[in-house]
């Protein structure tokens, strides 16, 4: 089982809607988490950070986190075509160096 | 600015040649990070510093070194022993875990080739 598992895609959502990423992670003592934006060519961007439970907003982004099931979501309110990327999740755990570990991503189109 | 600069951003390695990709930042960030992306792999974590003059090998230290003589300054050398080089690299920088707005900033990286 991987750390970090993310579908990979392409996840494909029209102009307007909401997209909707999820990510999972094995480790129950994962303390912190992230959302990378990464354009096709370029370096990653972060855009979100999600400690504790719950929601957390950002203009059109919201990040949850549920940390008894698991599992972490990026949903993107409006989708334009620029948001279309391959957006990574990244977790850290807990203890000594806590170390960030990354999903492989889930490319999004968001077509026009 | 405040950045990462990374350079070459583009590299070609001859077969037993060892090649240096810099990492500049002046962020005044005490930790930074090699990372290695291949295409359906992500990020895999090569060296990593958290203070000037030492480094920890990360998942797949093996045909790089590092070293961090600067704060400012992270270089990783990949030699001859790395078999499969061609790759994404990224450098990456980051305040200590735990504090607020904590999250890397990434260089824009270098795209290494064997030719």
């Amino acid at each position: 089982q991987k750390e970090v598992e993310q579908n990979s895609g392409p996840l494909s959502v029209p102009e307007g809607a909401i997209a909707s990423l999820n990510c999972t992670y094995s480790d129950r003592v994962s303390q912190s988490f992230f959302w990378y934006r990464q354009y096709s060519g370029k370096s990653p961007e972060l855009i979100m950070s999600i400690y504790s439970n719950g929601d957390k907003e950002d203009g059109r982004f919201t990040a949850q986190l549920n940390k008894a099931s698991q599992y972490v979501s990026l949903l993107i309110r409006d989708s334009q075509p620029s948001d279309s990327a391959t957006y990574l999740c990244a977790v850290i755990k807990a203890g000594g160096y806590q170390k960030v570990t990354f999903g492989t991503g889930t490319k999004l189109q968001v077509i026009p | 600015d405040g950045g990462i600069t990374q350079s070459p951003k583009y590299l070609f390695r001859k077969e037993g040649q060892n090649v240096t990709l810099s990492c500049e930042q002046n962020l005044n960030h005490d930790a930074m990070y090699w990372y290695r992306q291949d295409p359906g792999q992500g990020l895999r974590l090569i060296y990593y510093s958290q203070i000037v003059n030492d480094f920890q090998k990360g998942d797949i230290a093996e045909g790089y070194s590092v070293s961090r003589e600067k704060k400012e300054s992270f270089p990783l050398t990949v030699t001859s022993a790395q078999k499969n080089p061609t790759a994404f690299y990224l450098c990456a920088s980051s305040i200590p875990p735990g504090r607020e707005n904590y999250g890397y900033t990434f260089g824009s990286g270098t795209r290494l080739t064997v030719v």
